[in-house]
C-alpha cells in the first residue's frame, strides 16, 4: 500500500523566513497530494492540494511542488508570520476513495 | 451548514473493555474516513465508508471495525482496548467523488488504563 515520509519533523524559522516541507510517497497511482495544517488543540485543515497533472500551485505566500517521476512533493511558505506555527502533514491519496495516508506531520516554529 | 460532529469529545476505559464511537458528517456527505492520531505517528488511516460499504481499510488489527447507516452517519469501534489504543480519533467527512477536500471532526479522545 501506499506510504509516505515526511521530512523535517520539526522546523524552527525566524520570522519573515521562508519554510521548505518534503514529502515522498510510494504507490505511483496516486494522483491527489493535500496538504493539511493542525493548530495546537485543533481539527486539521486543508491549506492547498495539488493533482498529478499539475507541477507546482500557489495560493498566496504558500506553494506546493510536484515531481511525479521522484515521487516527491513539497510545500513552501514565504515571509513566514507566526500564525504560521502549527503542525503540517502531507498526505497522498488512495486509489477509488477520499481515503488519505499521511505523513507523521512537521512542526513549524515561527518566532517573532 | 454544520460541521462534522464527534461524541462523546473524551472517553476513559480500562484494558479489555470496548469503545463505539459516533461521526456524523456534513449534510450530503457520503463518505466518512476514520485517523488515529497519536504523538510522532502523526495521522494513520483505519478505514473508509461509502454508501454503507467500507471501501478502503488501513493496517489495523480486526478489533478495530466500523459501519455506516443510510443517513451517513457513522460509528467505529474498538474491542478488547488496550493501553496502546490511547489516542485522539478523527473522522472526516466529504462528498466521496475523491480527491476531493476532507472536514474533519474534532476528535474522540480516548484514554485507556
Amino acid at each position: 500500500g501506499e506510504n509516505v515520509e515526511q521530512h523535517p519533523s520539526t522546523l524552527s524559522v525566524q520570522e519573515g523566513d521562508s519554510a521548505v516541507i518534503k514529502c515522498t510517497y510510494s504507490d505511483s497511482a496516486s494522483n491527489y497530494f493535500p496538504w493539511y495544517k493542525q493548530e495546537l488543540g485543533k481539527r486539521p485543515q486543508l491549506i492547498i492540494d495539488i493533482r498529478s497533472n499539475v507541477g507546482e500551485k500557489k495560493d498566496q505566500r504558500i506553494a506546493v511542488t510536484l515531481n511525479k517521476t521522484a515521487k516527491h512533493f513539497s510545500l513552501h511558505i514565504t515571509e513566514t508570520q507566526p500564525e504560521d506555527s502549527a503542525v503540517y502533514f502531507c498526505a497522498a491519496s488512495i486509489q477509488a476513495g477520499t481515503a488519505l495516508i499521511f505523513g507523521k506531520g512537521t512542526t513549524l516554529s515561527v518566532s517573532s | 451548514k454544520a460541521g462534522v460532529t464527534q461524541t462523546p469529545r473524551y472517553l476513559i476505559k480500562t484494558r479489555g473493555q470496548q469503545v463505539t464511537l459516533s461521526c456524523s458528517p456534513i449534510s450530503g456527505h457520503r463518505s466518512v474516513s476514520w485517523y488515529q492520531q497519536t504523538p510522532g505517528q502523526g495521522l494513520q488511516f483505519l478505514f473508509e465508508y461509502f454508501s454503507e460499504t467500507q471501501r478502503n481499510k488501513g493496517n489495523f488489527p480486526g478489533r478495530f471495525s466500523g459501519r455506516q447507516f443510510s443517513n451517513s452517519r457513522s460509528e467505529m469501534n474498538v474491542s478488547t482496548l488496550e493501553l496502546g489504543d490511547s489516542a485522539l480519533y478523527l473522522c472526516a467527512s466529504s462528498f466521496g467523488g475523491g480527491n476531493e477536500k476532507l472536514f474533519f471532526g474534532s476528535g474522540t479522545q480516548l484514554s485507556v488504563l
